[in-house]
């Protein structure tokens, strides 16, 4: 079993929708990472979080310690939000990070 | 500021062979990450220096290393390589060892043949 679950693998969505992508893990950790990957391979980080809920526009991030559970919601879904949206986790003081296997979120006009 | 560079962005090489990667991070990070993504074992963490010191390494054999400069450039070589090792490698950049939000480079995209 991995150690970083996303649901779901794959996600269709009209435009406008309402997005949210789950995250469980099975680890300690000291913080959780949203990233987003375009075609091609670039990756940007999103949210580093370690508590609560943080919010960048249109995208919220939260996390439930005592679950081990965090969630990356998308209001007003547009086309240009189509990308793979990876969570990761650092287990200690250090920057090694430890991947979900992503989500690939295709946004349809 | 400059973003996470990498070099070369392409390369094809054949078994057996070596491997030279570099990554310049952004100007004042002293922390180099690098990973390894694969269609089948999707991003898996190689190693990161900080101030020139492996601070933690992945469960990559070791035909993996790395090391890191002064001016806290850093480079990942791959020895024999196998087919297996064709995957982007990326490399991100942060001010301090973790944790802390990380800015990936593009990637250098390997082809074993």
């Amino acid at each position: 079993k991995n150690e970083v679950e996303q649901s779901p693998q794959n996600l269709t969505a009209q435009e406008g929708e309402f997005i949210t992508i789950n995250c469980s893990y099975s680890v300690g950790i000291s913080a959780l990472h949203w990233l987003q990957q375009h075609p091609g391979g670039g990756i940007v980080s999103l949210f580093m979080l370690s508590s609560g809920k943080k919010k960048h526009g249109r995208l919220i991030a939260t996390i439930n310690i005592q679950e081990k559970h965090s969630s990356l919601h998308i209001t007003a879904s547009h086309p240009r939000d189509s990308a793979v949206y990876i969570c990761a986790v650092n287990g200690g003081a250090t920057n090694k990070l430890i991947f979900g296997t992503g989500t690939l979120l295709a946004v349809q006009p | 500021k400059a973003g996470v560079t990498q070099t070369p962005r392409y390369l094809i090489k054949t078994r057996g062979q070596q491997v030279t990667l570099s990554c310049s991070p952004i100007s004042g990070h002293r922390s180099v990450s690098w990973y390894q993504q694969t269609p089948g074992q999707g991003l898996q963490f190689l190693f990161e220096y900080f101030s020139e010191t492996q601070r933690n390494k992945g469960n990559f054999p070791g035909r993996f290393s790395g090391r890191q400069f002064s001016n806290s450039r850093s480079e990942m070589n791959v020895s024999t390589l196998e087919l297996g090792d064709s995957a982007l490698y990326l490399c991100a950049s942060s001010p301090r060892t973790g944790p802390e939000t990380q800015y990936f480079g593009p990637g250098t995209r390997l082809l074993v043949l």
